[in-house]
């Protein structure tokens, strides 16, 4: 049973760049949560995607934005990137548009330059 | 609105003795949920536990134990016999509403030392 997997695991764009951030879900899983862990910080909620729709939202500027597929598989993009959009991506996912049951991938390492 | 608080930034103890990371939420909801995770160096999270607003019931597993007490808002977890294995950023977090508006505190780093 495969878990939550995350792509690419590192990535390194520079200011000014767009990023695209992929995350499949836990397999019978379909919401996907997107949360930005900064460097000795707990991880911060992005949004989540339920039914191909953006449900809930975070504190989070309209640079970052995002998908899910009929698959249940996500995107997250980020548009003009920031020196201080560097983070670990984390992508969690769980089932029927609730996260009290969520299993988290092992995240996307970005740099911004 | 709702928050988490991890006062430890950082503890330190010598194997097998045994530690408390400690945290305090705030919620307005009579309906929410507490959760604790790791995460080790590797950097992926790692769930432990989650309990909701209306079980008060403590929890041990194996070593792991946790102790909810609402009239404090406190969700405190308890190593027992640490090992160095437990060496780890250990996050609370609180979910409200069936599971909507996940929060995390700033996390507790976990040294075990040999």
């Amino acid at each position: 049973d495969a878990g939550v997997t995350q792509s690419p695991t590192h990535l390194i764009k520079t200011r000014g760049q767009q990023v695209t951030l992929r995350c499949s879900p836990k397999s019978g899983h379909d919401t996907v949560s997107w949360y930005q862990q900064a460097l000795g910080q707990g991880p911060q909620f992005i949004f989540q995607y339920y039914e191909e729709e953006e449900r809930q939202r975070g504190n989070f500027p309209d640079r970052f934005s995002g998908h899910q597929f009929p698959n249940y598989s996500s995107e997250l993009n980020v548009n003009a990137l920031l020196l201080g959009d560097s983070a670990l991506y984390l992508c969690a996912s769980s089932f029927g548009g609730v996260s009290y049951e969520q299993y988290f991938g092992p995240g996307t390492r970005l740099t911004v330059t | 609105a709702q928050k988490v608080t991890q006062a430890q930034t950082e503890i330190s103890v010598v194997e097998k003795e045994d530690v408390t990371l400690d945290c305090v939420y705030e919620t307005r909801d009579t309906t929410y949920y507490l959760f604790w995770y790791k995460q080790p160096p590797s950097g992926e999270l790692v769930f432990l536990i989650r309990r909701n607003s209306f079980d008060e019931q403590n929890e041990i597993s194996g070593r792991y134990s946790w102790n909810f007490q609402k009239s404090t808002s406190s969700f405190n977890f308890t190593i027992t016999a640490s090992q160095v294995v437990d060496s780890a950023v250990y996050f609370c977090a609180l979910s409200e509403n069936y599971g909507q508006n996940f929060v995390f505190g700033p996390g507790t780093r976990l040294s075990v030392l040999p």
